[in-house]
């Protein structure tokens, strides 16, 4: 699986759009890129997944480049209680199911 | 819907003693997942099952780990003779299908399981 690069942490006002950046410049052509989010003392959360298109959905929106070497992660209006770790994980298509979580963004949303 | 349970949240136990983790997968999974989280770390896969199958144990450490899934009942994680560095939490995920990576993975809210 490609490896994936994220900011340690970053800030961002209630209310305000928070975009979160990871970096997979080795993604392969069949490997997906999916985001989840852990929020404290918490199960990882399912937030949105895509291959090469944009994707939105209730909670967030996933742009990712043409050439699929990063992708942004957008919250459009964040609360506090967006206040998490966010992952961005990619993943190929074999019969290997296991999610590789690296350190993530801790994405602290302050009023 | 009910999501992934596990159970119990928090789980106590002595050194030397066992240590028994239990995932209820979503209502129509039939695969399962299990990660440790040491404090402070990120998720690290441990073992994948299927009902009654190992398929990919590459994260169980070789020895005192062991984890099933029968064809009746939840899945079982089993930790023997427990020492401290074990304390951590344990999380659990189902999917519906397997072998495909826009399979998506639902978690568990996790069992902490401190070692005194």
């Amino acid at each position: 699986d490609a490896k994936t690069t994220q900011p340690p942490s970053m800030d961002c006002a209630e209310g305000r759009a928070a975009n979160l950046p990871c970096n997979h410049s080795t993604i392969s052509g069949n490997e997906y890129v999916y985001w989840y989010r852990q929020i404290h003392s918490q199960g990882p959360q399912y937030i949105i997944h895509g291959l090469k298109n944009n994707e939105t959905n209730e909670m967030a929106s996933l742009i990712i480049t043409e050439d699929r070497k990063s992708s942004t992660l957008i919250l459009p209006h964040a609360t506090l209680r967006d206040t998490a770790v966010y992952y961005c994980i990619v993943r190929v298509e074999d019969n290997n199911n296991d999610m590789r979580f690296g350190a993530g963004t801790r994405l602290t949303v302050k009023p | 819907n009910a999501g992934v349970m596990q159970n119990p949240r928090h789980l106590v136990r002595r050194r030397g003693q066992e240590a028994r983790l239990r995932c209820s997968p979503m209502k129509g999974h039939s695969h399962v997942y299990w990660y440790r989280q040491l404090p402070e770390e990120g998720l690290k896969f441990m073992v994948y099952l299927q009902k009654e199958n190992i398929i990919d144990e590459s994260g169980m450490p070789k020895e005192r780990f062991s984890a099933e899934f029968p064809k009746e009942g939840p899945s079982i994680l089993r930790i023997q003779q427990v020492v401290r560095g074990d304390s951590a939490a344990y999380f659990c995920a189902s999917s519906q299908t397997g072998g495909l990576a826009k399979n998506i993975q639902y978690f568990g809210a996790g069992t902490r399981l401190s070692v005194l």
